[in-house]
């Protein structure tokens, strides 16, 4: 079975940092990429970044509202994604999911097959 | 960057048919995912591809996707499938590479 835990949230200062970890089971982790997706209180879904597997190169991309403040790395032999977080502002406040990824190989694309349950991360003085 | 158009809310009675839709600039050439959350829970992928379904998503799930809507449409409604639904896309020449829509309240009356 399938199975993706977050963990790492919590409250945290404007400025300051935080590292959320999804710790992955029940298939390849190495395999898939896997991306961040947030959700801020009573919104929508919006995507984070996501990083490839080794085979693709394991490179990443981001969205513009977090590029150059957050980093997503993996580790593999652990089957864990990490989201390192730098500058939090209180706009950067959700539920972070991490996902699953499925890529479409003709065409490029990503969906997402499995989510986690979600951790809050809550930016705030 | 690309935007994807979903109506806030959708209401139907048990036992009919739902259509959310979800309109972008040519989205019939891409291909639309499409997930429901319920409160307090984590999305879950409900059709992708346009149009096929994960195991284990009742054949009610249906997708279809042409020029410029993309629609989720699910039959027979049952009151379990009151939730909130997004459609997704992938578009790497925007500067966020994953796009989804608003989202759609499907309420069941």
């Amino acid at each position: 079975e399938v199975q993706l835990v977050e963990s790492g949230g919590g409250l945290v200062q404007p400025g300051r940092s935080l590292r959320l970890s999804c710790t992955a089971s029940g298939f390849t982790f190495g395999d898939y990429a896997m991306s961040w997706v947030r959700q801020a209180p009573g919104k929508g879904l919006e995507w984070v970044g996501f990083i490839r597997s080794k085979a693709y190169g394991g490179t990443t991309e981001y969205a513009a509202s977090v590029k150059g403040r957050f980093t997503i790395s993996r580790d593999d032999s652990k089957s864990i994604a990490y989201l390192q977080m730098n500058s939090l502002k209180t706009e950067d406040t959700a539920v972070y999911y991490c996902t699953r990824d499925v890529e479409m190989a003709t065409i490029g694309a990503y969906y997402f097959d499995y989510w986690g349950q979600g951790t809050l991360v809550t930016v705030s003085s | 960057s690309y935007v994807l158009t979903q109506p806030p809310s959708v209401s139907v009675a048990p036992g009919q048919t739902a259509r959310i839709t979800c309109g972008g600039n040519n989205i019939g050439s891409k291909s639309v995912h499409w997930y429901q959350q319920k409160p307090g829970q984590a999305p879950v992928l409900v059709v992708y591809d346009d149009s096929d379904r994960p195991s284990g998503i009742p054949e009610r799930f249906s997708g279809s996707n042409s020029g410029n809507t993309a629609t989720l449409t699910i039959s027979r409604v049952e009151a379990g499938d009151e939730a909130d639904y997004y459609c997704q896309v992938w578009d790497s020449s925007s500067d966020h590479f994953v796009v989804f829509g608003g989202g759609t309240k499907l309420t069941v009356l």
